[in-house]
């Protein structure tokens, strides 16, 4: 099973912030949290990854609890080329990561 | 960088034959992954590779399903026989080993995908 939750679906409009949380409360200290996204007919794709302090990239930035148990991707102004399902995993120690769930839907609208 | 390379990109089969999935990961990586996506049960991982030793095979459905990596440069995901329930599209990803420890991988770099589709 995963070791994340997240909620099924997200909507936005077209050029305000999306934040898309995700919920880890079984999260070890080494673990890092990671970010990918799935357009349609495309593999996941890397978006952003952290420890335990806040990160920003080109494509968006990541917010980690002060307890690690739940973070939020933020992606500044959406396009409609950010529609698509955005996935939170775990990796870190053997045997315990490196799972998908459901991931989050996000739908922008114009 | 060519990325991860997976083939075939496509392969229609029918049901009881052997189909032979492979990937290439990037060079110098030390995991490789390989995961199953259906609209049903979404990406799930079945099994993945530090070093080319097999670390974790929990997610492998059964028996009929085998994954080799012989080298740090090619893996292979067999099913034998195959049935239509294993139509999906197979996923590599590679990564490389983030902290130097051995045990952390970073960022997964995926492949474009199997479609396999057994008839």
């Amino acid at each position: 099973d995963a070791k994340t939750t997240q909620p099924n679906s997200m909507e936005s409009n077209e050029e305000e912030p999306v934040h898309l949380p995700c919920n880890h409360s079984t999260i070890s200290g080494t673990d890092y949290i990671h970010w990918y996204r799935q357009l349609p007919s495309q593999g996941p794709e890397y978006v952003i990854h952290g420890l335990t302090s806040n990160v920003n990239n080109r494509m968006a930035s990541l917010a980690i609890a002060e307890d690690r148990k739940s973070s939020t991707l933020i992606l500044h102004r959406a396009t409609l080329r950010d529609a698509a399902v955005y996935y939170c995993i775990l990796t870190g120690d053997y045997g315990q990561n490196f799972v998908f769930g459901p991931g989050t839907r996000l739908s922008v609208l114009p | 960088d060519a990325g991860v390379i997976q083939s075939p990109r496509h392969e229609v089969t029918e049901m009881g034959q052997e189909v032979t999935l492979r990937c290439k990961p990037i060079s110098g990586h030390d995991y490789l992954f390989w995961y199953r996506q259906t609209m049903m049960r979404g990406l799930e991982l079945l099994i993945y590779f530090n070093n080319n030793v097999p670390i974790d095979d929990s997610g492998m459905p059964e028996d009929r399903f085998s994954a080799k990596m012989p080298n740090a440069s090619f893996s292979t995901l067999k099913i034998q026989p195959s049935e239509p329930r294993d139509s999906a599209v197979y996923f590599c990803a590679s990564s490389f080993d983030l902290n130097g420890t051995g045990n952390t991988a970073g960022e997964l770099f995926f492949g474009e995908g199997s479609r396999l589709t057994v008839l």
